[in-house]
């Protein structure tokens, strides 16, 4: 079945610093790719999204880009702030839909100023 | 404003002692879903509504219960609740199964 492995956290960064959180993929098809946030406190918000092989998702300064050849969706950000301090989730869905979406185990950030 | 309520925000309760925890969304939704997150395991869907009347098991159903008799409400019921349900449960909606989910912000239950 569909399955999504991200990197173990927790991941501490200093204010500024580049951040990647890997991610990668098993999937029949063509899943449609995802990172959702999750703030403190909160429920989870989608932060971008890729639906074909090569797209580019991005939102508040994030990337990622869906590669196909390396089943993998990683969340990147040049310069990150103490706001992004969250819990990152991938996900993916095989069928269009959320009926059949799949998470990750999350990725809890903390960014220190 | 545009939301999804979940009630109650924080649950204690004893093994056996049925419970509801309910999610109610102003938007108008088709979809609804329940999810638990627990340490470790992610999120995990409990179970899932296309529409009124119209539910479906995701992938960890045992143990609980739903119902869809209005469009806005989707209420998850524990009929005899164990210590392995407690968790961090979430309700979430979007227009159609294609569209943006949108997040209750959880329901922390213990079971003890």
């Amino acid at each position: 079945g569909d399955s999504v492995t991200q990197m173990e956290g927790p991941v501490t960064l200093s204010e500024e610093a580049f951040l990647t959180i890997n991610c990668t993929y098993t999937a029949t098809g063509y899943p449609s790719l995802f990172w959702y946030v999750q703030y403190p406190g909160e429920g989870l918000q989608l932060l971008l999204k890729a639906t074909k092989a090569d797209d580019k998702g991005s939102n508040k300064g994030f990337e990622a880009t869906y590669r196909k050849e390396t089943t993998s969706f990683h969340l990147e950000k040049g310069s990150v702030q103490v706001s992004d301090s969250a819990v990152y989730f991938c996900a993916l869905t095989s069928n269009f839909g959320n009926e059949k979406l799949t998470f990750g185990t999350g990725t809890r950030l903390t960014i220190i100023p | 404003e545009a939301q999804v309520t979940q009630n109650p925000r924080y649950l204690i309760t004893v093994t056996g002692k049925k419970l509801t925890v309910t999610c109610s969304q102003n938007m108008n939704h088709e979809y609804m879903s329940w999810y638990r997150q627990d340490p470790g395991l992610g999120l995990r869907q409990i179970y899932y509504s296309m529409n009124v009347e119209v539910t479906d098991k995701g992938d960890v159903p045992e143990g609980y219960k739903v119902s869809r008799k209005e469009k806005r409400n989707f209420p998850l019921i524990l009929e005899s609740p164990s210590p392995n349900q407690t968790s961090l449960y979430f309700c979430a909606s979007s227009g159609t199964t294609n569209e943006k989910l949108f997040f209750g912000s959880g329901t922390q239950l213990s079971v003890l």
